[in-house]
C-alpha cells in the first residue's frame, strides 16, 4: 500500500506566525501538488513540481520537493487569517497504462487574527 | 480557471431514496474521478473512470455506482440512501496535458435523515 504522510494533521497559529507542513512517503513520484480547500469547496491546485529538488515560490508560500522526490514541504511566511484551510498534498504514481494520485491525510490549518 | 460542475450542491433526503448526484465538466477531459470527504478530513477516491464506457471501483468500498456514457458527464447513483452516506461527495477530472492535476467541482453535500 502506497502511503502519503502528511503532518501537521492540524496547526493552529496566530497571524504573522511562519509554518511549514510536511508530506513524505516511501515512494517516487514523478510529480507531486499541494492543493489548498475552503469549507464546503473542492480542492484548488497551488502548485506542482516535478524535479528532485525543485522550489517553487507563490507569494508567502514557498514549496520544496526532495531530492529523491519522495517528500515535500509547504512552508508560508507570515501567515494571514486568509490562509485558513485544509492544505493537501498529493503524489502521482504510475498504475499500469496511468497514473494515479496518492492523497496525503491533510493539514487543517487555522490563522487568528 | 476549472469548467467542471456539480449538482445539487446540497440535496438532504430521508432513508430509502434513490439518488443522482450529477457532474459535468466541459474541458473535455477523459479522466473523472469520486471522491467521499468528512468535512476537513482526507479524501476517499471510491469511482473513477478513464474514458467512455470504463468504470472502476476506488480505495474506498462504496455503495454507490457511476456511469461513463459521456465524455463530459460522470453521474454518481445512491439506488437506497442509508444515513451512514451522509457525507461531502467531490467529483474532479484530469486530462493529457495537466500533468496529472485534478480539477475539482464545488461539490454535494448529502445528508441522510
Amino acid at each position: 500500500t502506497q502511503l502519503l504522510e502528511q503532518s501537521p494533521q492540524f496547526l493552529s497559529i496566530q497571524e504573522g506566525e511562519n509554518l511549514t507542513v510536511y508530506c513524505n512517503s516511501s515512494s517516487v513520484f514523478s510529480s507531486l501538488q499541494w492543493y489548498r480547500q475552503e469549507p464546503g469547496e473542492g480542492p484548488v491546485l497551488l502548485v506542482t513540481v516535478v524535479t528532485g529538488g525543485e522550489v517553487k515560490k507563490l507569494k508567502r508560500l514557498t514549496f520544496q520537493f526532495g531530492d529523491a522526490r519522495k517528500d515535500s514541504s509547504l512552508h508560508i511566511t507570515a501567515a494571514q487569517p486568509g490562509d485558513t484551510g485544509l492544505y493537501l498534498c498529493a503524489g502521482a504514481v504510475e498504475a499500469g497504462n496511468n497514473r494515479k494520485l496518492i492523497w496525503g491525510l491533510g493539514t487543517s490549518l487555522a490563522v487568528n487574527p | 480557471e476549472a469548467d467542471i460542475y456539480q449538482t445539487p450542491r446540497y440535496l438532504v433526503i430521508g432513508t430509502g431514496k434513490k439518488i443522482t448526484l450529477e457532474c459535468s465538466q466541459t474541458m473535455g477531459h477523459d479522466k473523472m474521478y469520486w471522491y467521499q470527504q468528512d468535512p476537513g478530513m482526507e479524501l476517499h477516491l471510491i469511482h473513477y473512470s478513464y474514458g467512455v464506457n470504463s468504470t472502476e471501483k476506488g480505495d474506498l468500498s462504496s455503495e454507490s455506482t457511476v456511469s461513463r456514457i459521456r465524455t463530459e458527464h460522470f453521474p454518481l447513483t445512491l439506488e437506497s440512501a442509508r444515513p451512514s452516506h451522509t457525507s461531502q461527495y467531490l467529483c474532479a477530472s484530469s486530462g493529457v496535458g495537466t500533468s496529472d492535476t485534478q480539477y475539482f467541482g464545488p461539490g454535494t453535500r448529502l445528508t441522510v435523515l
